[in-house]
């Protein structure tokens, strides 16, 4: 069974490209939540999404960002227009349906986004 | 707010010394409370997950306690070892939603 997998790893951009992120959950899993973390700074929540809906996106920027996680495929996070503050590791994390209390979060590797 | 802190942010220890780190979160509505494991350049690793109405868990080396009134949790880490140098995050995930809340974590190195 086969972790929760990012990809790129690394993905360069220059000024006003736009970055595409990927994620695809464990199995079985069907919530996915993306994370920030900028340098020297905790994980900050950004999107909670499960499939074809978004149900929290309260830590996501108005602007530029959007995510999706559809029927089938990988959930996307799609930077519009980057800028240099948009560099920072952004990980994606599954669980599987329900809210037990001892639901834990599986997290990818995470990419590394570099704005040039 | 929830807003969860984690002391000290970098510790520097020598192998086999137990090590404790701390954690504390302003809001007690938690649903429960986890610790993660990073390593440069890599993801997390869930080390443990405590609920809410439990006091304690262990796995190996590693104990994590939980004191929900207080606000704080703590993870023990016994007889450390060099492979145990990593970044230690402790999240909490509030009554009232699915999102964890992280601390900034504490940079633990052990020297051999």
């Amino acid at each position: 069974n086969a972790g929760v997998m990012q990809n790129p790893r690394h993905l360069v951009r220059r000024r006003g490209q736009e970055a595409r992120l990927r994620c695809s959950p464990m199995k079985g899993h069907s919530h996915v939540y993306w994370y920030r973390q900028l340098p020297e700074e905790g994980l900050k929540f950004m999107v909670y999404l499960q499939k074809e809906n978004i149900i929290d996106e309260s830590g996501m920027p108005k602007e530029r960002f959007s995510a999706e996680f559809p029927k089938e495929g990988p959930s996307i996070l799609r930077i519009q227009q980057v800028v240099r503050g948009d560099s920072a590791a952004y990980f994606c994390a599954s669980s599987p349906p329900g809210r037990g209390a001892n639901e834990k979060l599986f997290f990818g590797s995470g990419t590394q986004l570099s704005v040039l | 707010k929830q807003e969860v802190t984690q002391i000290p942010a970098a510790l520097s220890v020598p192998e086999g010394e137990n090590l404790v780190l701390n954690c504390s979160f302003t809001d007690s509505a938690i649903y429960n409370l986890q610790w993660f494991r990073q390593d440069p350049g890599k993801g997390l690793t869930s080390l443990l997950l405590i609920q809410s109405s439990q006091r304690e868990q262990t796995s190996g080396r590693l104990n994590a306690s939980l004191d929900k009134s207080s606000g704080r949790s703590t993870l023990y880490i016994a007889a450390s070892q060099p492979g145990d140098s990593a970044t230690y995050l402790c999240a909490v995930r509030p009554d009232y939603g699915n999102k964890l809340v992280f601390g900034a974590g504490t940079i633990l190195r052990v020297k051999s």
